[in-house]
C-alpha cells in the first residue's frame, strides 16, 4: 500500500525566511512525486513534479524540491518566502505504470507567512 | 482554455438526501477523476472514468456512484447523504494516452450536508 506524510500540519515563517516542508512517502513500487499548492478556496495547483533524472526539481513560484530515494523523502524548500505564499501545500504520489493517474495524498501543511 | 470547471460552487444538502455534482474537464482531455477533501485533510480517491466506464475506485461506498459523458464531462452522485459526507469534491482531468504524471485539477464543489 502507498502512504504520503507530511510531518509538519503548520508551519509559521516570516516573509523573506527560507521554508522547508516535509514529506515522506512509502510504496513498495517506483513512484512519481508531486508537490500541489491549494489556495484558500481554490483546487489544487502543481508546483512541481519528479518523474527521474536530476533529484532536484525546480518548479513554479521559486520552489524546488530534492527526492531522496534511501530516506524515501521529497522535501519542498524556498529560499525566501512572501505573504502570497500563504497557502496549504499537498505531496503526494502516483504509481509509475500503474494505477494510471490515481493520486495518494498527505494531509496538507498549511504555511503561514507573517510579515 | 478554461480548465476544468465544476458546478455548482457550494452546495448546502439535508441528511438522507442525494446530490448530483457536475465537471467539465480541460479541453482535450477524455478521464475524470473524483476526489473527496474533507476539512483539514488531503484529498481522497473516489473514482475515475473513462470511455464512460468507471476504471479504478478507491474505498468509498456504493452510495457514491458516477457516469461519464460522450463529450467526456462527468457527474459525481452521493444518495442517503451523511454528515460526514460534508467535504470539498475536486474533480480532475487528464488525456487517458498521456503518461501517468499530471492531473489538472477543478476549484472543487463544497458540500455541506446538515
Amino acid at each position: 500500500a502507498q502512504s504520503v506524510t507530511q510531518l509538519d500540519s503548520q508551519v509559521p515563517v516570516f516573509e523573506e525566511a527560507p521554508v522547508e516542508l516535509r514529506c515522506n512517502y512509502s510504496s513498495s513500487v517506483s513512484v512519481y512525486l508531486f508537490w500541489y499548492v491549494q489556495y484558500p478556496n481554490q483546487g489544487l495547483q502543481l508546483l512541481l513534479k519528479y518523474l527521474s533524472g536530476s533529484t532536484l526539481v525546480k518548479g513554479i513560484n521559486g520552489f524546488e524540491a530534492e527526492f531522496n530515494k534511501s530516506q524515501t523523502s521529497f522535501h519542498l524548500r524556498k529560499p525566501s518566502v512572501h505573504i502570497s505564499d500563504t497557502a496549504e501545500y499537498f505531496c503526494a504520489v502516483t504509481l509509475a505504470w500503474r494505477d494510471f493517474n490515481k493520486f495518494y495524498f498527505g494531509s496538507g501543511t498549511k504555511l503561514n507567512v507573517k510579515p | 482554455d478554461a480548465g476544468v470547471t465544476q458546478s455548482p460552487t457550494h452546495l448546502i444538502k439535508t441528511r438522507g438526501q442525494q446530490v448530483t455534482l457536475r465537471c467539465s474537464p480541460k479541453s482535450g482531455h477524455d478521464t475524470v477523476s473524483w476526489y473527496q477533501q474533507a476539512l483539514g485533510q488531503g484529498p481522497q480517491f473516489i473514482f475515475q472514468y473513462y470511455e464512460e466506464e468507471e476504471r479504478q475506485r478507491g474505498n468509498f461506498p456504493d452510495r457514491f456512484s458516477g457516469h461519464q459523458f460522450p463529450n467526456y464531462s462527468s457527474e459525481l452522485n452521493v444518495n442517503a447523504l451523511l454528515l460526514g459526507d460534508s467535504a470539498l469534491y475536486l474533480c480532475a482531468s487528464n488525456p487517458w494516452t498521456g503518461d501517468n504524471t499530471e492531473a489538472f485539477f477543478g476549484q472543487g464543489t463544497r458540500l455541506t450536508v446538515v
